[in-house]
C-alpha cells in the first residue's frame, strides 16, 4: 500500500529558531495537508495544498507541494513555545481515497 | 460555526458495557470519518461515510459499528471491546471526495 515517509521523527530547537519537516511518498500525491495535534487534542488542519510547485503561507508556516509530486514540505519560522506538538502530513493520491498519513515529526521548543 | 464536535471526551467502560461514541458537525459535509489513534501514533482510518453511506470499512472488528443517522451526525457503538481498544477516537468531516479533513478534539476512551 501507499506509504508516506516523514522526517525528522522529533526535534529539539531553541526558541526563536527556523523548522523544517518533510514528508515523501513513493507515489504522486494530488494532495497534501499539513496538521498539527497537541496533547489530548484531535489534529488541527494548518495548511492544504493541491498544485504541484505551489507555496502556501499560514502565518510563521510556510508549505510547498512538491514539483515531483511526491513530496512536501513544511518550515516554522522563528518558533514559539506553543509550536511545541506532533506535526502529521497526510496525503491522497486520487479524489475518493482515503488519507494516508505520516508517522509524524514531534517538536519541542525551548526558551 | 465550524467545529466538529465530540461526546464524551472522556469514557471508561468495563469489557462487558456497551457505550456509543457521538460526532456533529455542521460545516455541511457530506463525508464522516472514525479514526483510531494511540498514543504518538498517527490516526489510523477506521470508517468513512459518504453522503449517509458506509463507503470504507478498515476491516475493523465487529465490536465496533458506525452509525450515520443523518449527514451532521455520526455514532460508533462499542460492544464488548478489549483492553487494547483504549485509544483517542476521532471523527472528521470533509467535503467527498476531495475536501480537507476536519477533526473534533476526539474522545479518550479506557477500557478496563
Amino acid at each position: 500500500g501507499q506509504q508516506l515517509n516523514q522526517s525528522p521523527q522529533s526535534m529539539f530547537i531553541q526558541e526563536g529558531e527556523d523548522v523544517s519537516m518533510n514528508c515523501t511518498s513513493s507515489s504522486i500525491f494530488n494532495t497534501w495537508l499539513w496538521y498539527k495535534q497537541d496533547p489530548g487534542e484531535g489534529p488541527v488542519l494548518l495548511i492544504a495544498l493541491y498544485k504541484a510547485g505551489e507555496l502556501t503561507s499560514n502565518g510563521r508556516l510556510t508549505a510547498q507541494f512538491g514539483i515531483t509530486r511526491k513530496d512536501s514540505f513544511l518550515n516554522i519560522s522563528a518558533s514559539i513555545p506553543s509550536d511545541v506538538g506532533i506535526y502529521f502530513c497526510a496525503g491522497r493520491y486520487q479524489a475518493g481515497t482515503a488519507l494516508i498519513f505520516g508517522k509524524g515529526t514531534t517538536l519541542s521548543v525551548s526558551s | 460555526d465550524t467545529e466538529v464536535t465530540q461526546t464524551p471526551k472522556h469514557l471508561v467502560m468495563g469489557m462487558t458495557n456497551k457505550k456509543s461514541l457521538k460526532c456533529e458537525q455542521h460545516m455541511g459535509h457530506r463525508a464522516m470519518y472514525w479514526y483510531k489513534q494511540k498514543a504518538k501514533k498517527p490516526p489510523e482510518l477506521m470508517f468513512v461515510y459518504s453522503y449517509e453511506k458506509l463507503s470504507i470499512n478498515e476491516s475493523v472488528p465487529s465490536r465496533f459499528s458506525p452509525e450515520c443517522p443523518n449527514s451532521s451526525l455520526l455514532n460508533l457503538h462499542l460492544h464488548a471491546l478489549q483492553p487494547e481498544d483504549s485509544a483517542l477516537y476521532l471523527c472528521a468531516s470533509s467535503r467527498p471526495p476531495v475536501g480537507e479533513l476536519f477533526f473534533g478534539e476526539g474522545s479518550r476512551l479506557t477500557v478496563l
